[in-house]
């Protein structure tokens, strides 16, 4: 089915591991975003990407990696995960002429 | 900073009445969109506003944009339960980057 896709949907790691949280988009929409919603804040931009190989950081990206090689996929990484980052995040993706994001179904995160 | 404020945070309000969510920012845009989202849930775009004086309506809800003032609004007219909800608007400053509100949680009370 088209659409974006996140996975996992359920994690629990230990501080100090290393996830990845994968996106995953049909639609071949140039920009995609990751955003994490934490109670009291609403939902913050970790990293976008406009384009395949185009990344840039967003209002939170500290303790996070990003890579776009194709279009349709745009992995997040925690390379060393912290307490600090347990929350639900949000992959998303839009067209530039349109500007409205569709959203994953979340992927909720619980580091212990 | 960029700030983009929403009041109220929370709001009780019964089947029936009208009510009004303000949408404060701080930067210079003319695109904002409003979002839905029920407990445990992604987030459903209910409104793209693209310019000064846009109003958008459906169904019960209806959404405008003053771009000199900074300001957008979602009015809800004769509230139902299944509006219960938290609502978010977004501001586009640049290239498709939305910045969020902290939400409006709406539950509409029989």
């Amino acid at each position: 089915d088209a659409g974006i896709t996140q996975s996992p949907r359920y994690k629990i790691t230990e501080t100090g591991r290393q996830v990845t949280l994968m996106c995953h988009q049909t639609w071949s929409h140039s920009y995609m975003f990751w955003y994490r919603q934490d109670l009291g804040h609403g939902l913050r931009l970790i990293y976008y990407s406009a384009a395949a190989d185009i990344t840039d950081k967003g209002e939170v990206p500290d303790g996070y990696v990003v890579s776009r090689s194709k279009t349709e996929n745009f992995p997040l990484t925690l390379e060393s995960a912290t307490r600090s980052q347990t929350s639900v995040y949000f992959c998303a993706s839009s067209e530039p002429d349109v500007g409205e994001l569709f959203f994953g179904e979340g992927s909720r995160l619980t580091v212990l | 900073e960029l700030k983009v404020e929403q009041n109220p945070l929370f709001l009780s309000m019964q089947e029936g009445k009208n009510y009004t969510i303000y949408c404060n920012y701080s930067t210079t845009s003319d695109r904002l969109y409003w979002y839905r989202q029920d407990p445990g849930k992604s987030l459903e775009s209910l409104f793209v506003l693209l310019s000064n004086g846009a109003v958008k309506q459906e169904g019960r809800l209806m959404a405008s944009l003053d771009t000199k003032a900074r300001l957008s609004t979602l009015h809800i007219t004769a509230a139902v339960h299944d509006l219960s909800a938290t609502y978010f608007c977004a501001v586009d400053i640049e290239a498709n980057k939305l910045i969020f509100g902290t939400g409006t949680l709406l539950a509409v009370q029989p």
